[in-house]
């Protein structure tokens, strides 16, 4: 069976501090990867979505970059975080062709 | 492009009473809907999808939800709620078969609160 897996599973970062979230996936090849931001009230940003290894478009500009450098590993960064990076980030997959998407667990990240 | 409207942030009900949570949609095209549900501080598991198969779709834990492209809605009901139906749901649209950037649009999500 396929499992999806993201870490940490809490962070407290200092505004100007990198950022590197990982997510990766078992039990499947060539996954759709996404990244999503959930802020309170607003409901699930998709940010950035990847079709394959290197391939990564991003939906919304921002203080944030995606990379893919395995087929299941999807990574979040940024050189320097901002206040407005708080949020609880969500990463899915889904069957390349499919529309369904499975989350993972989610990523706490507070920026102070 | 498609959207999502979820009626009511929050929504409370006594337990062993109907749940009602209000999906409506925009699309183009015929959709394909979702229903998420979310608890506190973990990832977003499906409860149900309509694919166009049927337009009354059954889920897990009780919940179903009725496809009417007359109201453009698809409505979220489980006839009688539980404690441990607390939590957000959320609605998704998709107007494609396949993933990427089009895969899924999702409504700002539904707090469903169960009183004792």
């Amino acid at each position: 069976s396929q499992t999806i897996h993201q870490w940490p599973a809490t962070l407290v970062q200092p505004v100007g501090s990198p950022l590197s979230l990982e997510c990766t996936v078992e039990g499947t090849s060539n996954p759709n990867l996404y990244w999503y931001r959930q802020a309170a009230g607003r409901g699930l940003q998709l940010l950035f979505y990847s079709v394959g290894i290197g391939q990564i478009s991003s939906e919304v500009p921002q203080n944030l970059s995606a990379s893919r450098p395995q087929d299941r590993q999807f990574i979040l960064s940024s050189k320097k975080l901002l206040l407005s990076d708080s949020g609880f980030y969500l990463c899915a997959w889904s069957v390349a062709g499919y529309n369904e998407q499975f989350f993972g667990p989610g990523t706490r990240l507070t920026v102070l | 492009a498609q959207s999502v409207t979820q009626l009511g942030s929050h929504v409370s009900v006594s337990e062993g009473a109907l749940v009602l949570l209000r999906c409506n949609y925009s699309s183009s095209v015929p959709p394909y809907l979702f229903w998420y549900v979310q608890y506190p501080n973990q990832g977003l598991q499906l409860l149900l999808k309509y694919t166009s198969a049927a337009t009354l779709v059954k889920g897990i834990n009780g919940f179903e939800a009725e496809f009417k492209k007359s109201e453009t809605s698809f409505h979220l009901t489980k006839p009688s709620a539980h404690m441990s139906d607390a939590a957000e749901y959320f609605c998704a649209v998709s107007a494609y078969s396949g993933g990427g950037a089009d895969g899924l649009t999702f409504g700002k999500g539904t707090h469903l609160i169960i009183q004792p």
